[in-house]
């Protein structure tokens, strides 16, 4: 079965820094990958995806994240943060043998402080 | 276009009631998900539907269950609710049986 981990629950940065967020997946074949974003009491946004071809991915808000199959890592990065991108993250790996059921980390909260 | 709309918002039950909660999908969307979201926790999957056929289940009592309707709309019931039922219940939907999905804002439902 497969499983995701986001090792940083909580991660606080300023404004106009930049911004990475860590995840790690387990999975027995090649995985396809998301990152969502929740705002509170809100659903969750697709940020971006990986399913095969180029490992670098541009996403929606600025983001982008990297597929590094020999670390099981799919890492999402914005170069400048602004005060609209504090919420919570979500990686997810979706099984392509099971008609591509997601599984989620436990998510990462993100707070930007002026 | 409207996104994927979940009824209702938010609702309030009882220990041991059951309660139906409904989705429905991006227009022309086949492929309709359930997710269980507790708070401080990402979502687990529940169901997962496609073209009215039960395409997979998480790990979920039989209190759960799910259908998909002729025009790709979905129900969740749950019987018996119980305390542990308290959660964010998101529904999602996808174009074919695979791709990214479009999850709506959920249904908060609190058991008491």
């Amino acid at each position: 079965a497969q499983s995701v981990t986001q090792p940083d629950i909580h991660i606080t940065v300023s404004e106009g820094a930049s911004l990475e967020l860590r995840c790690n997946y387990s999975y027995g074949a090649t995985p396809y990958l998301f990152w969502y974003v929740q705002s509170p009491g809100q659903g969750l946004q697709l940020l971006l995806k990986y399913f095969s071809g180029d490992t670098l991915v541009q996403g929606i808000k600025g983001f982008e994240a990297e597929f590094k199959r020999s670390q099981s890592s799919f890492n999402l990065r914005k170069p400048s943060v602004h005060w609209s991108d504090a919420a919570e993250y979500f990686c997810a790996v979706g099984e392509r043998t099971n008609d591509y059921k997601l599984s989620f980390g436990a998510g990462t909260t993100v707070t930007v402080r002026a | 276009d409207a996104g994927v709309t979940q009824s209702p918002t938010h609702l309030i039950k009882t220990r041991g009631q059951h309660v139906t909660l409904r989705c429905s999908p991006i227009s022309g969307h086949k492929s309709v998900s359930w997710y269980q979201q507790v708070l401080g926790q990402g979502p687990q999957f529940i169901f997962q539907y496609y073209e009215k056929e039960e395409r997979g289940r998480g790990n979920f009592p039989d209190r759960f269950s799910a259908r998909q309707f002729p025009n790709y709309s979905s129900e969740l019931n749950v019987n018996a609710l119980l305390l542990g039922d308290s959660a964010l219940y998101l529904c999602a939907s996808s174009l074919d049986r695979g791709g990214g999905y479009t999850f709506g804002s959920g249904t908060r439902l609190t058991v008491v």
